[in-house]
């Protein structure tokens, strides 16, 4: 599986969108980009995915480059809830390694 | 409840003891993971299992480590001789094509 980079916190202030960026250049053509994220002591939470196009679900958008080497996760209006850990993971369901990779993600501090 | 469940959430063990954790997936979820995490880490595949059969086993997963998922249903985790070393977070995840679901973790302390 593809290894991704992530810087490894970002600030947001309360109510503005966060804007996570992910790197993923040798991903290849049947890699997923996954999203989750994980709350202090708990296990770690889906978020989204996608392919090639842009995605949006009900807790955030999903914007993959046209060359797909990098991503970025959107939460529109991140509230103190949204602080937690995120990462991103590059993944083929049907690959050589039936296991998600997880690396340090970015820590993301919401902040009133 | 239709989530990923795991049990016990805490375990607290002496060194040498042995120590065993359960996981009962979603039941229409044919694979079943088992990853361990440590303060500041990411969590880390430990094996995982389709069905009843164990398909890869990582490199952490030394002689000590044994996992099971007899029926295809729940699996157990179980540790022998436990070093402090052990200390971490055991997540369980079940899934489907496309989706992981993870439990809330045991969080195993050793001492």
């Amino acid at each position: 599986d593809a290894k991704t980079t992530q810087p490894p916190s970002m600030d947001c202030a309360e109510g503005r969108a966060a804007n996570l960026p992910c790197n993923h250049s040798t991903i290849s053509g049947n890699e997923y980009v996954y999203w989750y994220r994980q709350i202090h002591s708990q296990g770690p939470q889906y978020i989204i995915h996608g392919l090639k196009n842009n995605e949006t679900n009900e807790m955030a958008s999903l914007i993959i480059t046209e060359d797909r080497k990098s991503s970025t996760l959107i939460l529109p209006h991140a509230t103190l809830r949204d602080t937690a850990v995120y990462y991103c993971i590059a993944f083929s369901y049907g690959g050589s390694q039936g296991n998600l990779i997880f690396g340090k993600g970015t820590k993301l501090s919401v902040k009133p | 409840d239709t989530g990923v469940s795991q049990d016990p959430r805490h375990k607290i063990t002496k060194r040498g003891q042995n120590v065993t954790f359960r996981c009962d997936p979603i039941s229409e979820h044919n694979r079943l993971y088992w990853y361990r995490q440590t303060l500041g880490q990411g969590p880390e595949f430990l094996t995982y299992f389709q069905n009843e059969a164990q398909l890869e086993k990582s490199r952490l997963l030394s002689d000590r480590f044994s996992a099971e998922r007899p029926k295809g249903s729940f699996s157990t985790l179980e540790i022998q001789r436990t070093e402090q070393g052990d200390s971490a977070m055991y997540l369980c995840a079940s899934s489907l094509p496309g989706g992981y679901t993870f439990g809330s973790g045991t969080r195993l302390t050793v001492v």
